[in-house]
């Protein structure tokens, strides 16, 4: 069974990066996809970027310059970086892993089959 | 700007069928697929419908989904007090290169 957990600071200063890392098991991150959103409180979900263990990667527009996702195959873990933080980064932060999908008639398709629980971090002083 | 919009609420009595939109455009739901998550309280978000009508395994068949053009919904029948929740749309943007959620739908089983 595929299982992801995050883990990280609960809180970060504003103006310093906020740093997680998702561990995976059940499965090798190898040949898959995994992605970081996250949740406001009382909010809706945003999706931050993902990454391939290729080297292939996709960062939200809004959060480009601020975003790092990197994977580490010897710990089957992935990473998030998010620089320069605020008040607005404040978020409750999932990782999962996505299934990309594409036929010439539906198009393209993201889809996130496994999460993990995630985890508050909180910027403030 | 792209944007994928749904109805902060629906509710409904157990027993009855409800649905929810999504409605976007052109070069979001009309371009790519929808796939849908669910959101129980205090919860990571779960995934429900993928390539706009495709169930994972372990999902009841009471839920279902559709896509017409640069909409989709989502059917729940047979609603039960468990499906309360919140449910979510989501797509992939060509121009955008970006995973772009519908702000949420808060269900409420009366």
């Amino acid at each position: 069974q595929v299982q992801l957990q995050e883990s990280g600071p609960g809180l970060v200063k504003p103006s310093e990066t906020l740093s997680l890392t998702c561990t995976v098991s059940g499965v090798s991150i190898n040949g898959y996809y995994w992605t970081w959103i996250r949740q406001p409180p009382g909010k809706g979900l945003e999706w931050i970027g993902h990454s391939h263990y290729s080297g292939t990667t996709k960062y939200n527009p809004s959060l480009k310059s601020q975003v790092t996702i990197s994977l580490d195959t010897s710990t089957n873990q992935f990473s998030l970086n998010l620089t320069s933080v605020s008040a607005a980064d404040t978020a409750m932060y999932y990782c999962a892993r996505v299934v990309p999908e594409k036929d010439f008639w539906s198009g393209y398709s993201f889809y996130f089959d496994f999460w993990g629980q995630g985890t508050l971090v909180t910027v403030s002083s | 700007q792209a944007v994928v919009t749904q109805s902060p609420s629906a509710s409904g009595t157990p027993g009855q069928r409800v649905t929810i939109s999504c409605s976007g455009s052109s070069s979001t739901i009309g371009s790519n697929t929808v796939d849908w998550y669910q959101q129980l309280p205090g919860a990571a978000p779960k995934l429900l419908i993928y390539r706009n009508n495709q169930r994972p395994s372990g999902v009841p068949d009471r839920f279902s989904g559709s896509k017409s053009g640069a909409s989709a919904s989502l059917a729940i029948s047979g609603l039960q007090s468990e499906d309360e929740a919140d449910y979510y749309c989501a797509t992939w943007v060509d121009s955008l290169n970006v995973v772009l959620f519908g702000g949420g739908t808060k269900l409420t089983v009366l």
